[in-house]
């Protein structure tokens, strides 16, 4: 059983470049959430969908943006990388607040 | 704006023995609280959750505990093992959106 899945697990960006960070939950969940969690803090939420076609603004979503065109894709893009973006990203996908949420392993993006 | 605050970096208690690990909040629209556990380069895992309409929540050795007039929880590993070294985030819902706290970093000693 997969759960989510996301890729890459690591990658180096050079300042003003673009990438899409990818997720899949093979689960048939609703609810999708982006995190990046930087050294020392907590999990700050980017973006969240709560089902195909809607999506909505976290806590920091400025420099980035998502789609949900299908219940299991849930991807991140990055338009013009900058170094204030290096941090851990985490994807989960889940169904109701009080069963928890399935977080992916992370991708860990470094911004030069 | 921290709305959920884990104020312990780090915890270390002895094998066998009870950890207890605290998280304060300051919205009082909260409807769920978590708990999840974090190894190195890997994502959380969730671990236990608690409503707001309830005072506690036990699952095998873990108990979470929650005190809305002081706007303060608690998670209690009894009795805590070795493989309980870990990041513990506490976390909290409203409106769909999660709120995490900074962790808090156990080590249990055997």
């Amino acid at each position: 059983n997969a759960g989510v899945t996301q890729t890459p697990k690591f990658r180096i960006l050079k300042i003003g470049q673009s990438m899409t960070l990818q997720c899949t939950q093979d689960m048939n969940h609703n609810y999708m959430y982006w995190y990046r969690q930087d050294p020392g803090m907590g999990l700050k939420l980017i973006y969240y969908s709560v089902g195909a076609g809607i999506t909505d603004k976290g806590e920091v979503p400025n420099g980035y943006n998502v789609s949900r065109s299908t219940t299991e894709d849930f991807p991140l893009r990055l338009e013009l990388a900058a170094p204030s973006q290096t941090s851990v990203y985490f994807c989960a996908s889940g169904e109701a607040a009080n069963y928890g949420y399935t977080f992916g392993s992370g991708t860990r993006l470094t911004v030069v | 704006d921290q709305q959920v605050k884990q104020n312990s970096p780090s915890l270390s208690v002895q094998e066998g023995r009870i950890s207890i690990l605290n998280c304060d909040y300051t919205n009082s629209m909260f409807d769920y609280f978590l708990w999840y556990k974090k190894y190195p380069a890997e994502g959380p895992t969730f671990l236990i959750s608690i409503s707001s309409i309830k005072d506690k929540n036990e699952d095998g050795r873990f108990t979470v505990f929650l005190n809305k007039s002081a706007k303060h929880l608690s998670l209690h590993i009894v009795p805590s093992q070795p493989g309980d070294s870990a990041v513990y985030f506490c976390a909290a819902e409203t409106g769909n959106q999660f709120y995490f706290g900074t962790g808090t970093s156990l080590t249990v000693i055997p």
